[in-house]
């Protein structure tokens, strides 16, 4: 298994500025994604953040609003730009591989608030 | 495209009943089925998966889950639930490449 730290753990953000989150696994591993989670909702999958390229975003999401780097196997981050209230959720990063030893990990989960 | 539906958004069950959730997915080839418990404040934590094999999985906590694919589904039972139980529940969905669908979720409430 894999342990996910991620930090913050929670932050409250004034609209218009932005928030980096730090996602830390103590293992390599092939997968790293970020998912956020609305009030009262499911998880919905931002992007893949792949080692040394850029990160593949979902219908939805832009690379402008959630800036993504992961410089090594092992951390990534995910920038929240420019925000606004709407942006309040949990944003969760997953890691894991994938294949015959499919795994998914997650971390414990940064819960922003924009005021 | 892969889906999953929980068509039970709450339940409530007494302590030292037994408990099933049921998910519903969609996928056009063989599935990697999980489910994970969020409990409040917390991040997700796998409960068990299957992959491949004995339909019947085992996980942590006591719980079990059984792929039917007949049905697509891949419900969740406890055969006597604890007060600790409570929290939300998601089925989630792949097909081993490298992207979860999540479900709605179950929001899991223990009477006493």
């Amino acid at each position: 298994s894999a342990v996910i730290s991620q930090k913050p753990s929670r932050d409250i953000c004034q609209r218009g500025t932005s928030l980096t989150i730090q996602c830390q696994v103590d293992s390599q591993v092939t997968m790293m994604f970020w998912y956020r989670q609305q009030p009262g909702q499911s998880l919905t999958l931002i992007a893949t953040a792949n080692q040394g390229s850029e990160a593949t975003y979902e219908s939805g999401f832009v690379i402008d609003k959630f800036p993504i780097s992961r410089p090594n196997l092992t951390f990534s981050t995910l920038t929240v730009s420019n925000m606004s209230p709407e942006d309040s959720s949990i944003y969760l990063c997953s890691a894991g591989a994938w294949g015959a030893n499919t795994e998914a990990f997650f971390g414990q989960g940064t819960r922003l608030t924009v005021v | 495209a892969q889906s999953v539906t929980q068509p039970d958004i709450h339940i409530t069950v007494s302590e030292g009943a037994s408990l099933e959730l049921r998910c519903n997915y969609s996928y056009g080839a063989t599935p990697y089925l999980f489910w994970y418990v969020q409990s409040p404040g917390q991040g997700l934590q796998l409960l068990l998966k299957y992959f491949s094999g004995d339909t019947l999985v085992q996980g942590i906590k006591g719980f079990e889950a059984e792929f039917k694919r007949s049905q697509s589904s891949f419900n969740l039972r406890k055969p006597s639930v604890h007060w600790s139980d409570a929290a939300e529940y998601f089925c989630a969905v792949t097909g081993g490449g490298n992207k979860l669908t999540f479900g709605t979720g179950t929001q899991l409430k223990v009477e006493l």
